[in-house]
């Protein structure tokens, strides 16, 4: 069964405008963490932002910040301000408490950012 | 901050031979590295997860004499894919967990192409 769930394939924004990317996860432990990474074209994953199941807050790291919803299981990205260079595809996974610290990701979304 | 290498970057190789790629933190040392495939347009599957000094635990469905993963030391991590064939040609990946922060650093990653 599909641990995380992408459902948008793609998403337009323009620049400038606030976009949210979807992430629902799928998790019986009660210890787990939730990750977004962005592979631009060249192919590296550039870490972005961390939300621990125990987490009350949600995390913000500069524009971005992660809507976790706990009871929904749902882990958006809202990405603020959008740039150019902010076109990519973005990726959320999820570490559950027994895997041995390895990620499942999601499907992606590939985002384009237009002037 | 925290820094993973891969090399090379690129290969393409005749089927039937073996490559390997080699995984290091620069900066840091890694209490685990992963290797993860990556096929165009599609998300990141987790191949394998390596400790130093012990063996790999492989994903199922992951041949474990296709794919040998050798962790000689806390910053060197290496997979080799032996007899390769063109269905092995991919993106592979490979993150370093540096054991104080929750996210993995990942590598630049590699292209293996076999023709």
């Amino acid at each position: 069964a599909q641990k995380i769930t992408q459902t948008q394939p793609g998403m337009f924004v323009q620049e400038k405008e606030a976009v949210t990317l979807d992430c629902t996860y799928d998790t019986s432990d009660q210890s787990y963490g939730l990750f977004w990474y962005k592979q631009p074209s060249s192919g590296e994953m550039i870490f972005l932002i961390y939300q621990g199941s125990y987490d009350e807050q949600n995390a913000t790291e500069g524009r971005y910040s992660l809507n976790f919803q706990k009871a929904r299981k749902s882990a958006n990205l809202v990405i603020s301000a959008s740039q150019l260079g902010d076109s990519a595809m973005y990726f959320c996974a999820m570490r559950e408490g027994n895997s041995g610290y390895a990620l499942n990701f999601g499907k992606g979304t590939s985002l384009l950012v237009t002037p | 901050g925290a820094v993973v290498s891969q090399h090379p970057s690129r290969v393409i190789c005749k089927s039937g031979t073996s490559v390997k790629i080699e995984c290091r933190s620069l900066d840091f040392q890694a209490t685990t590295m992963f290797w993860y495939r990556q096929f165009p347009k599609q998300s990141l599957m987790l191949m394998a997860t390596s400790n130093e000094g012990s063996k790999a635990t492989y994903e199922q469905g992951v041949e474990k004499d296709k794919f040998l993963i050798n962790h000689a030391s806390l910053t060197l991590s290496t997979l080799t894919v032996t007899s390769a064939h063109p269905e092995d040609s991919s993106f592979y990946i490979c993150s370093a967990r540096r054991g104080d922060v929750p996210e993995q650093f990942f590598g630049p990653g590699t292209r293996l192409t076999v023709l």
